[in-house]
């Protein structure tokens, strides 16, 4: 069963504006990731944040974890046409037996850059 | 370095035909597995590699087979294919479970 969800579904801005997408999960995790989808394409990794981390930067993108609220945010600034793709979490979760880890992913938030 | 690849890009079956879908990677990665991604559903785990010779079933693994005799390959079989299992499908690869997972370009199958 799946354990993100993001939110929102779909999301369109102008280029130039910050794009905000949310995540929820169930149970406790190790780690999320951040991926992002472009059409017909395969997912690339955009950032990994630990249980332990509450913030995270890597270029123009920001991300938040808050454990107890068991949700994160990803945060595009200065958004670009080029942004445009779906962007998936997945949570790290103990799965079937004693050390064994998987990747949850959720359904995605489509973004749409207008130029 | 390649990274993930796999073959084929695009397959039309008909219902109870079998084929195999090729995984390859050269990133020496222990971890490996398969997704398939469908539309509204995110993407779901069908069976995962934590090194040559170890497999195991994850979310949605019936009707599909793997195996692991190299650390580089992770072929997908597909037994006797139903339309149910027209969907779109990725092979990812980490260094270990749980860390950032590189993805292959996909396969998108139908099943008539």
């Amino acid at each position: 069963s799946q354990q993100g969800e993001e939110d929102p579904q779909a999301l369109s801005i102008q280029e130039g504006e910050n794009a905000t997408m949310n995540c929820s999960y169930k149970t406790s995790i190790n780690n999320l990731q951040w991926y992002r989808q472009n059409s017909g394409r395969g997912l690339v990794h955009l950032i990994l944040i630990r249980s332990n981390e509450r913030e995270k930067h890597s270029g123009r993108l920001r991300v938040t974890l808050d454990t107890s609220k068991k949700s994160s945010s990803l945060l595009i600034t200065a958004s670009r046409a080029a942004d445009t793709a779906s962007y998936f979490c997945a949570t790290e979760v103990p799965y079937s037996g004693a050390g064994s880890y998987q990747l949850t992913f959720g359904k995605g938030t489509k973004l749409s850059v207008i130029p | 370095n390649a990274g993930v690849t796999q073959t084929p890009k695009f397959q039309v079956l008909k219902t109870g035909q079998s084929m195999t879908l090729q995984c390859a990677q050269d990133m020496n990665h222990e971890y490996m597995s398969w997704y398939r991604q469908d539309p509204g559903m995110g993407l779901r785990l069908i069976h995962y590699s934590v090194g040559a010779g170890i497999t195991d079933q994850g979310e949605v693994p019936n009707g599909y087979n793997v195996s692991r005799s190299t650390t580089e390959d992770f072929p997908l079989r597909l037994l006797s294919a139903a339309p149910s299992q027209t969907s779109v499908y990725f092979c990812a690869s980490s260094s270990r479970q749980g860390n950032e997972q590189f993805f292959g370009p996909g396969t998108r199958l139908t099943v008539l």
